[in-house]
């Protein structure tokens, strides 16, 4: 089955800090991975996705296919990055297109 | 075009009562989802429009959920019968060609409480 796990619910970093949100998943082939953000007082909106291997607000993610994990990363946290994360799939054969979300974590950077 | 919008924001009903959403997407987009988020749950997929045919439904829309996208523009979610297990946020997204179907967009959703 197919299976987003983010095993925090709540991540609090001080300002210029490193982060990493985890995501693992599951699923048996090459899915596509994504982040998604959640803003206070904002939608759900696309952050990165892994195909397009780019850096977004600072963000990188990497998939490790080994691991089947796919964490966020940001060097130096800023105050604005304070949000709701979810780690997203996607199955790139299915026709539907739909995206199995994780649960989140909550990313509060403390100033 | 300001988005995804759905109306209403908020819906409070008495279970067993009946409830309908709406959803307009972004106009150039002829692809439509709904999910459901519930607290401390990232957001469920439901069902998939493509135009006005819908394409997939999960197994958590159950027989008292419907949604309709008559004519592959604007999109209803009805719910027959509530009950206290339908509480949730029910969010629409939109997103364009299914080259770019990765990129959802989302509207602010539809909070319904059911007492």
């Amino acid at each position: 089955a197919q299976r987003v796990t983010q095993p925090e619910k709540l991540l609090s970093v001080f300002k210029g800090a490193p982060v990493e949100l985890k995501c693992n998943y599951s699923y048996s082939g090459s899915p596509e991975l994504f982040w998604y953000v959640q803003y206070s007082r904002q939608r759900l909106q696309l952050l990165l996705r892994h195909i397009s291997r780019e850096s977004i607000k600072g963000f990188t993610a990497d998939l490790n296919k080994g691991e089947t994990s796919f964490h966020l990363k940001k060097p130096f946290a800023q105050e604005e990055d304070s949000a709701m994360y979810y780690c997203a799939l996607k199955s790139p054969y299915s026709s539907a297109s739909k995206i199995i979300f994780g649960s989140g974590t909550r990313l509060s950077i403390r100033p | 075009d300001t988005g995804v919008s759905q109306n209403p924001r908020h819906k409070i009903t008495k279970r067993g009562q009946n409830v309908t959403f709406r959803c307009d997407p972004i106009s150039e987009h002829n692809r439509l989802y709904w999910y459901r988020q519930t607290l401390g749950q990232g957001p469920e997929f439901l069902t998939y429009f493509q135009n006005e045919a819908q394409l997939e439904k999960s197994r958590l829309l159950s027989d008292r959920f419907s949604a309709e996208r008559p004519k592959g523009s604007f999109s209803t979610l009805e719910i027959q019968r509530t009950e206290q297990g339908d509480s949730a946020m029910y969010l629409c997204a939109s997103s364009p060609d299914r080259a770019r179907s990765y990129e959802q967009y989302f509207g602010p959703g539809t909070r319904l409480t059911v007492t």
